[in-house]
């Protein structure tokens, strides 16, 4: 019954490590997006995905790779982790690539640094 | 530079007044602008969507204004209740990029 789904909600990992997060949305939209909100609370865009093609890619570090596999999911990968990755991570989707329509977001995987 | 401003601290106010809050940009054209609603530990959840041509927009006990020439938007919610508590976040379109921009948002605490 989800719309939008992200697992795991909790990922906690030491430094260095690789990990993944997996997003699906059972909308039917055409765009997925993931978004990083740190500890301030402050909320940005990192990609976007339309029809399984990038359409939009921040200033992100390489070591963030996003993967969609159909225009279903979204999976977000990260090599390398670093202290600073620690936020939390948000997926989203809205119908259509243009910013005039609203967005469904996941509930978010908190990612913790030791 | 380019900002989205929207008050920082906290609005307390007593169930049943109205909430009004406060999305100011700068160095922003938006041709659209969203607000969303976040719960602690939630994602955001889409409230309204405005477009620039457009002075107010209503839903229920909430109400939209735009003011391009202010470069505000103002978000009002009437006969406020507990239930409304929350954070609210105003987002607009960058347009040249087509991306959204999101403000740091207010929280927003009614008490009985």
């Amino acid at each position: 019954d989800t719309a939008v789904s992200q697992t795991p909600k909790y990922l906690v990992t030491q430094m260095g490590n690789d990990k993944s997060i997996k997003c699906e949305q059972n909308l039917g939209h055409d765009t997925m997006y993931w978004y990083k909100q740190d500890s301030k609370k402050f909320l940005k865009i990192m990609f976007s995905y339309n029809n399984k093609e990038l359409i939009i890619n921040e200033t992100v570090p390489n070591r963030f790779s996003p993967k969609s596999p159909d225009k279903a999911h979204l999976n977000l990968h990260i090599n390398s982790l670093e202290l600073g990755d620690s936020a939390v991570y948000f997926c989203a989707s809205s119908r259509g690539d243009r910013v005039n329509q609203p967005q469904h977001f996941g509930d978010g995987t908190r990612l913790s640094i030791l | 530079s380019q900002k989205i401003e929207q008050n920082s601290e906290a609005l307390n106010i007593q169930e049943g007044k109205t909430a009004t809050l406060t999305c100011n940009y700068t160095n922003y054209s938006p041709a659209y602008l969203q607000w969303y609603r976040q719960d602690p530990g939630r994602g955001p959840v889409f409230l309204l969507l405005i477009r620039e041509n457009e002075k107010e927009k209503r839903k229920e006990r909430l109400k939209v204004t735009f003011d391009t020439t202010l470069k505000q938007s103002l978000f009002h919610i009437t006969a406020s209740q507990p239930a409304d508590s929350a954070t609210y976040l105003c987002a607009l379109t960058d347009g040249g990029t087509d991306k959204l921009i999101f403000g740091t948002g207010t929280r927003l605490q009614v008490f009985p």
